[in-house]
């Protein structure tokens, strides 16, 4: 496996349910990211990490839990979602998150649909 | 408020031809502009950035150009191929602001034989 993969690709999940999202990067990287695609928006920045911290929370609601055991691994944990949540949900990885601008690149996504 | 605008959502262009895509931003504290390309299914692949000490980027077929007075910049591809068919994203940055990209709505190219 080579760059960023996401699993599952697709998830379809009721409003009582809790599922993850998981991310692993292939590149040697030190920052990961999770962005969400709704329809119709720009892609938004939710949480940022970096080398397994932490550094960055866009005010995201807390039925989003991210978790990051390692620099190659990210998950993003649902739980209670609302119908609104229903997005693409995009992980992405730099090398680090510093001084430096860093491009940033991304998985395929997961397409989630809250029922 | 959208800080990172690209105004047209679709664009149609002959094979051979130009494709020239824009994107207008409103924080002058942005310095740093990258330029993602999507394909159905797959995600945001990067294409060429800039920095706001240049005005010009330049990488085989694509050209960036960055007019800071007006707060403006651009993506020209030339020729333009069927291949290129695809979404393009403008996305802009602070510099130390923890790798916080802040990203247009896109616009969809099509690229006709």
């Amino acid at each position: 496996e080579t760059g960023v993969t996401q699993t599952p690709r697709h998830l379809v999940m009721g409003m009582t349910n809790k599922k993850s999202l998981k991310c692993e990067q292939h590149l040697g990287h030190n920052a990961m990211y999770w962005y969400k695609q709704s329809a119709k928006k720009p892609l938004e920045l939710m949480f940022v990490y970096s080398l397994e911290e932490r550094v960055e929370n866009n005010s995201v609601p807390s039925r989003f839990s991210p978790e990051c055991p390692n620099s190659s691994h990210l998950f993003l944990h649902l739980h209670t979602l609302q119908p609104e949540d229903s997005a693409l949900y995009l992980c992405a990885s730099s090398q680090d998150t510093g001084h430096r601008i860093e491009t940033q690149y991304f998985g395929p996504g997961t397409r989630l649909l809250v029922l | 408020d959208q800080q990172v605008k690209q105004n047209s959502p679709s664009l149609s262009v002959q094979e051979g031809r130009i494709s020239i895509l824009n994107c207008d931003y409103t924080n002058s504290m942005f310095d740093y502009f990258l330029w993602y390309k999507k394909y159905p299914a797959e995600g945001p692949t990067f294409l060429i950035s800039i920095s706001s000490i240049k005005d010009k980027n330049e990488d085989g077929r694509f050209t960036v150009f960055l007019n800071k007075s007006a707060k403006h910049l651009s993506l020209h591809i030339v020729p333009s191929q069927p291949g290129d068919s695809a979404v393009y994203f403008c996305a802009a940055s602070v510099r130390g602001s923890q790798g916080n990209l802040i990203f247009g709505k896109g616009t969809k190219l099509s690229v006709k034989p």
